[in-house]
């Protein structure tokens, strides 16, 4: 089984400023990472996601995200934030069971930008 | 390209009423199919995959059911909905093993 945690519920920020956006998970056998953006009563929206090598993953609208096997993290970060960017983000890890394989998601991150 | 579709938008429904919620992937063949239910203020929960016609893995015992009569489509249901299966609903497909899931615009469902 796998779960993943995101500890922080809400996130403000001024704009330009820049975020960082923290996810820890668990699991017993190797994982795929994702970050999915969810803009109100909107779908989610692939930021990006960790598949194999490079650990440093470039996503759209300047996000990045690091993958640290030994503190099973993988947060997400942008070096300066817009207005724009204010959504909900939710980290996610799917198994790599073959044909069977599912999406974990955390409870998610409120990110407020604010002038 | 991939496509996936998903209607309603919005649905508000009497408690005891049935559910039918339809979602179709385009462009692709044999995905997995996925159902989400993400609760006022909380995280996605899987309600039901599949990784084939025919065949559906629940997650959580619940009111609601899942059918996929088709390779491309994938069905929510429910006889009679509970004021708990209100929610935004969303159903997502996934390719090959290093594809991610690509979600649908979801649906809003209010059970009054």
């Amino acid at each position: 089984a796998q779960s993943v945690t995101q500890l922080d519920s809400q996130v403000p920020v001024f704009e330009e400023a820049p975020v960082e956006l923290r996810c820890n998970y668990s699991s017993s056998v190797s994982v795929y990472l994702f970050w999915y953006v969810q803009y109100p009563n909107q779908g989610l929206q692939l930021l990006l996601k960790y598949l194999s090598g490079s650990t440093l993953v470039k996503g759209i609208n300047g996000f990045e995200a690091e993958f640290n096997k030994s503190q099973t993290s993988f947060h997400l970060r942008k070096p300066s934030v817009h207005i724009s960017d204010t959504a909900e983000y939710f980290c996610a890890v799917s198994d790599l069971a073959g044909t069977a394989s599912k999406l974990t998601f955390g409870t998610g991150t409120r990110l407020q930008v604010t002038l | 390209s991939q496509t996936i579709h998903q209607w309603p938008a919005t649905l508000v429904q009497p408690v005891g009423s049935p559910l039918s919620l339809e979602c179709t992937v385009e462009g692709t063949s044999n995905p997995n199919l996925y159902w989400y239910r993400q609760a006022a203020g909380r995280g996605l929960q899987l309600l039901f995959y599949s990784v084939g016609i025919g065949q559906i893995s629940s997650e959580v015992p619940q009111n609601l059911s899942a059918s996929r009569p088709q390779d491309r489509q994938f069905i929510l249901s429910s006889k009679k909905l509970l004021l708990s299966d209100s929610g935004f609903y969303l159903c997502a497909w996934k390719g090959g093993p290093s594809s991610g899931y690509t979600f649908g615009s979801g649906t809003r469902l209010t059970v009054v």
